[in-house]
């Protein structure tokens, strides 16, 4: 089943700034997804990435806010922009297997915004 | 829209006990339904898929029951153990057999 290698597993960051968290996956996927956990919280999906289109959002996300690249099969960036102490939550890609045998999440990158 | 509840919210337990974590979903017209472990502060570990058309599916101590009719599933965790202690989601998929929605998990504490 596919790998995914998410960076960074962490981090604090100061409020208005941006960061971009990064999903490498060691086998092409067609669909590649983020979800976002906020404190206590269960998983929320944030969007849906496809490699060539745009991300497709979830209500209550936005593409200013929320910036996602797909460059290729194997790889993808959600970006969380200026920043603010409700953003801290843990963010998490994950990726639906080809062969069936369900989804794949990273290991999380877990923001604290100060 | 695919609304999932998983009963009981939190539970300790002895060291050796068997136990049910319980998880129920609205929309029954779901092609799997996904077990998955998350240790705090960390990503999902897959546990176990169940295909519609199975009834349970078991894997070491685990088993994982599904009843599509009355939105159910059940995860069974026999002889449990410290290292268990994690919080267990249920996810089936949203409607249209869209991406994994998640109920709130049920937090598992293994006492030795």
């Amino acid at each position: 089943s596919a790998v995914i290698s998410q960076k960074p597993s962490r981090d604090i960051c100061q409020r208005g700034t941006s960061l971009t968290i990064q999903c490498q996956v060691d086998s092409q996927v067609t669909m590649m997804f983020w979800y976002r956990q906020q404190p206590g919280q269960s998983l929320t999906l944030i969007a849906t990435a496809n490699q060539g289109s745009e991300a497709t959002y979830e209500s209550g996300f936005v593409i200013d806010k929320f910036p996602i690249s797909r460059p290729n099969l194997t790889f993808s960036t959600l970006t969380v922009s200026n920043m603010s102490p409700e953003d801290s939550s843990i963010y998490l890609c994950s990726v639906i297997q080809e062969d069936g045998s369900g989804y794949t999440f990273g290991s999380g990158t877990r923001l604290t915004v100060v | 829209k695919q609304e999932v509840t998983q009963i009981p919210a939190a539970l300790s337990v002895p060291e050796g006990e068997n136990l049910v974590l319980n998880c129920s979903f609205t929309d029954s017209a779901i092609y799997n339904l996904q077990w998955f472990r998350q240790d705090p502060g960390k990503g999902l570990t897959s546990l176990l898929l169940i295909q519609s058309s199975q009834r349970e599916q078991t894997s070491g101590r685990l088993n994982a029951s599904l009843d599509k009719s009355s939105g159910r599933s059940t995860l069974y965790i026999a002889a449990s153990q410290p290292g268990d202690s994690a919080t267990y989601l249920c996810a089936p998929p949203g409607p249209g057999n869209t991406p994994l929605v998640f109920g709130k998990g049920t937090r598992l504490s293994v006492i030795a």
